[in-house]
């Protein structure tokens, strides 16, 4: 079956460093994968998409990567604020139906000063 | 959360009560979701509305009934819950079934009691 495994549950990092996030997953051929913030009792929020026969995609301090032989996006912020201290979710989409969206439980990152 | 509202923002109901959950989109969007967010699980899909007509229902139990007027709006209708359907329930649209990226509202937050 489809699978989306998000790093590890947590991370936490210093100020000013750059946060990295992993989203791997099995049995899919995604035709884009797609980043979204989630703050606590809030809806995730849309932050990049990535297409299959893209290698990079950057956004101010954001930069998303997608290999798709080894199956994984890595999404790096840079310079990390306390400001983006949040839930990040990855999603896969096949094409057609948005309905295809498969997400990722998620990686809670947390910046501290 | 910007266009996409959703009331109540909080509920807590008991086994036997029937509620509904009211979402609301300013955006011109087509196509409206239901999703459930439980702890520490991924985002499940539960009902795609494209132009106001059901497409997709992921085997959600028939204690969930969904309801689409129009375009604008979709309801989500509860009765006899179960303690486990206690989660995040989120509704999103998107311009149309084949737009790649939805627009989510801030979530109601379920307690079945």
């Amino acid at each position: 079956s489809q699978k989306i495994e998000q790093n590890s549950e947590a991370l936490n990092i210093q100020e000013g460093k750059t946060a990295t996030l992993t989203c791997n997953y099995t049995n899919y051929s995604p035709a884009y994968l797609q980043w979204y913030r989630q703050d606590p009792g809030r809806g995730p929020v849309f932050l990049l998409l990535i297409r299959e026969n893209e290698k990079e995609k950057r956004k101010e301090r954001l930069k998303v990567t997608f290999d798709t032989t080894l199956k994984q996006s890595l999404f790096h912020i840079t310079a990390s604020q306390p400001a983006d201290s949040a839930t990040y979710l990855c999603a896969l989409g096949g094409g057609g139906s948005q309905g295809n969206l498969i997400f990722g439980k998620g990686t809670k990152l947390s910046v501290k000063p | 959360e910007t266009g996409v509202t959703q009331t109540p923002r909080h509920l807590v109901m008991g086994m036997t009560n029937k509620k509904s959950l009211k979402c609301e989109q300013h955006l011109g969007h087509n196509a409206m979701y239901w999703y459930k967010q439980s702890a520490k699980k991924p985002l499940e899909l539960m009902f795609v509305y494209n132009f106001k007509e059901q497409t997709e229902n992921n085997s959600v139990p028939s204690r969930f009934s969904p309801e689409c007027p129009n375009s604008s709006h979709l309801f989500l209708h509860l009765h006899t819950l179960q303690p486990e359907d206690s989660a995040l329930y989120l509704c999103a649209s998107s311009q149309d079934l084949w737009a790649q990226v939805p627009y989510f509202g801030p979530g109601t937050r379920l307690t079945v009691t």
